[in-house]
């Protein structure tokens, strides 16, 4: 089984600033990957990055990068030069070879941008 | 961009009643996906779909729950008979292949709301 955990409810950041999101997963699965989504306040659910397991660099798409650990089993998401519409909810998932298709999805950070 | 697209974007029914919520997956994708977000919680997996058949179900999808590739292009899930806790948002995704290192690509969702 495949477990996320994303322990910020909540985060502010001043706009321009950047922020971190944490992830932590758990499986014991060899091949998975880790995916971040941003979920707006209309509610779409908006791929961000994706990191494979295997994959030696951090994966980067923009001004998102993931801070991939794979010792401490943690890939947290990095947002630089925070703007106005990065105010969303973040979630953390992963998807592993022992689980067929299916994404399993964390609680979720709700970020705030201030101006 | 190609993008995944759900129909409608909001139902309101009666508690008992049959609902079909619509989905068109990416054109080039061969697996498909619904999963459902109840308000303020998170995101989980329904069942995923590959090859006209079910590949693998959570446990919420009960017998309640059905799903359909009725043409080369819609994808469908159908709650025969609604209960009060089906009340969520449902998000249709698809992916060009299987397994984790595959991301998937969600719609703009469904906002079912169960009277």
């Amino acid at each position: 089984a495949q477990k996320i955990t994303q322990t910020q409810p909540g985060m502010f950041v001043q706009e321009k600033e950047a922020v971190t999101l944490d992830c932590t997963y758990d499986t014991s699965d060899p091949s998975y990957g880790l995916f971040w989504y941003k979920q707006p306040s209309s509610g779409e659910m908006i791929f961000l990055i994706y990191q494979g397991s295997y994959d030696q660099q951090n994966a980067t798409e923009g001004r998102y990068s993931l801070n991939f650990q794979k010792a401490r089993k943690s890939a947290n998401l990095v947002i630089s030069a925070s703007q106005l519409g990065d105010s969303a909810m973040y979630f953390c998932a992963m998807s592993a070879s022992g689980g067929y298709q299916k994404v399993t999805f964390g609680t979720g950070t709700k970020l705030q941008v201030i101006p | 961009e190609p993008e995944v697209t759900q129909t409608p974007s909001h139902q309101v029914t009666q508690m008992g009643q049959e609902v079909i919520l619509r989905c068109v997956p990416i054109s080039n994708h061969l697996y498909f996906y619904w999963y459902r977000q109840i308000l303020g919680q998170k995101v989980e997996f329904l069942v995923s779909f590959y090859n006209n058949e079910i590949s693998e179900k959570s446990e919420i999808f009960d017998d309640q729950f059905s799903v359909e590739r009725p043409d080369g292009s819609n994808f469908t899930l159908k709650i025969r008979s609604t209960k009060l806790e089906d009340s969520a948002m449902y998000f249709c995704a698809s992916s060009e292949g299987a397994g984790w290192a595959n991301e998937q690509f969600f719609g703009p969702g469904t906002r079912l709301t169960v009277l």
